[in-house]
């Protein structure tokens, strides 16, 4: 896990409102990405950023947004759009996007709609 | 598009007996294959990965993995079980998408040892 920090560790949510979850490394890795994890499913993908001010949609990302505005940091916002929010979300940063490189993960978040 | 599949969901071993978690891939071009681990409300931990070179690949606590271009299969592998190696594994693969690469992940299996 090392070097990837997520907070909070458990957050609650009321239907219809926006909340952000927090991911910074401190491992000058240049790519970032997110992933929701839900029973039986695996991870799927949500966004990715190759580098700082550039990101790109994974399979999942209707109801999310993100930003890079630097290099260590890359929040998550779950919209209100976002009609199943509650899992738990792992974040993840690679020192590059090479293929032969492996992601290292944060401790995750698990937001909970309330 | 690269992906990676998991056949079991759930694999049961003794401990000290040797156990195999299984993972086929289907990619075009080369494969880039990982194996992470996951305990109970944690992140993922990276165990191994296949980029090149040995068909067999020694990773973390004693884990290693069995490339098969013929099978295109990818088992994770340990000749002795222990219980604190109870947890949930995730095979994944590199994928190219629009602009970068992103690890594409397998359902994951989860592994019980028995004491």
């Amino acid at each position: 896990d090392g070097g990837i920090t997520q907070s909070p560790k458990y957050l609650f949510r009321k239907e219809g409102q926006n909340v952000t979850l927090s991911c910074e490394q401190n491992l000058n890795h240049d790519a970032m990405y997110w992933y929701r994890q839900d029973p039986g499913q695996g991870l799927r993908l949500i966004y990715y950023s190759q580098i700082v001010n550039d990101f790109q949609k994974g399979d999942i990302a209707e109801g999310y947004s993100v930003s890079r505005e630097k290099k260590e940091s890359f929040p998550l916002t779950v919209t209100s759009a976002q009609k199943n929010p509650t899992a738990f979300y792992l974040c993840a940063s690679s020192i590059n996007s090479l293929m032969n490189t492996e992601a290292f993960f944060g401790q995750g978040t698990r937001l909970t709609v309330v | 598009a690269q992906s990676v599949a998991q056949p079991e969901d759930q694999v049961n071993v003794a401990e000290g007996n040797p156990l195999t978690v299984k993972c086929t891939y289907s990619v075009s071009g080369n494969p880039y294959l990982f194996w992470y681990v996951q305990y109970p409300n944690r992140g993922l931990q990276f165990l191994l990965k296949y980029i090149t070179g040995d068909n067999l690949v020694k990773g973390s606590y004693g884990f290693e993995a069995e490339f098969n271009k013929s099978q295109t299969s990818f088992h994770l592998k340990k000749p002795s079980a222990l219980v604190s190696d109870s947890a949930l594994y995730f095979c994944a693969v590199r994928d190219i998408g629009q602009a970068g690469t992103a690890l594409i992940f397998g359902k994951g299996t989860t592994l019980s040892v028995s004491s």
